[in-house]
């Protein structure tokens, strides 16, 4: 059974940094592209970043490029997003998601985590 | 960015009814690799996360029930829920994996009338 378990939300300032985790189980990790997806307070869902299997390529949206870096660690079955310079606007639930094809960023979501709230005031 | 939109904003609708969807993306999301949308339809519960329902625009995930169906081409596509059931209150987003930055749309809330 694939789980997708995200940790490492809580509340911040503005400038702070967070490090969020997304611990990966249930299928062969190093296989899949993964992303990031937040859900702003009240607003939709937002792509926010992905990274390959082999995290050879990463991309990100541009209002988190310079800030965010995403990374995983395929030995611990671990995807990560460090968030620095946080803003208000950051504020959101943040979701690990799976890609449903292997080996190409260019795929649907098929699992998703249950999210971490991060929380980005003064 | 390809923007994405839908219609309507949201729609209520009787127990056992059909409610229908509109997702439209400004530029084509064909991937001429294997000559299908990259399109995407996620149904969302508040406190859940998103829940895959349709990919390549057409093609029902594993396990979702077949009242759920996407259709469409060019760059217009559809959601259909057939024979609307209480659980499917929810909001329903179209999703486009064609090119970066992904982007979907702004969702449909589903509601029972």
């Amino acid at each position: 059974e694939v789980q997708l378990l995200e940790s490492g939300g809580g509340f911040v300032q503005p400038g702070g940094s967070l490090r969020l985790s997304c611990a990966a189980s249930g299928f062969s990790f190093s296989n899949y592209a993964m992303n990031w997806v937040r859900q702003a307070p009240g607003k939709g869902l937002e792509w926010v970043s992905g990274i390959s299997g082999s995290a050879g390529y990463t991309d990100y949206v541009d209002s988190v490029k310079g800030r965010f870096t995403v990374s995983r660690d395929n030995s611990k079955n671990q995807l990560y997003l460090q968030m620095n310079s946080l803003r208000a606007e950051d504020t959101a639930i943040y979701f690990c998601a799976k890609v449903r094809q292997m080996a190409t960023l260019l795929a649907a979501n098929d699992f998703w985590g249950q999210g971490t709230q991060v929380i980005v005031s003064s | 960015d390809i923007v994405m939109t839908q219609s309507p904003d949201s729609l209520a609708v009787s127990l056992g009814e059909r409610a229908t969807i509109n997702c439209k993306s400004r530029q084509s999301v064909l991937y001429s690799y294997n000559n299908k949308y990259n399109l995407a339809w996620y149904q969302h519960k508040p406190g859940q996360p998103p829940k895959l329902l349709i990919y390549w625009a057409s093609t029902r995930e594993s396990g979702v029930p077949d009242r759920f169906s996407g259709s469409g081409s060019g760059t217009d596509f559809t959601l259909t829920i057939s024979n609307v059931q209480a659980e499917d209150v929810a909001v329903y987003y179209c999703h486009q994996y064609y090119a970066r930055p992904f982007t979907f749309g702004p969702g449909t809330k589903v509601e029972i009338k």
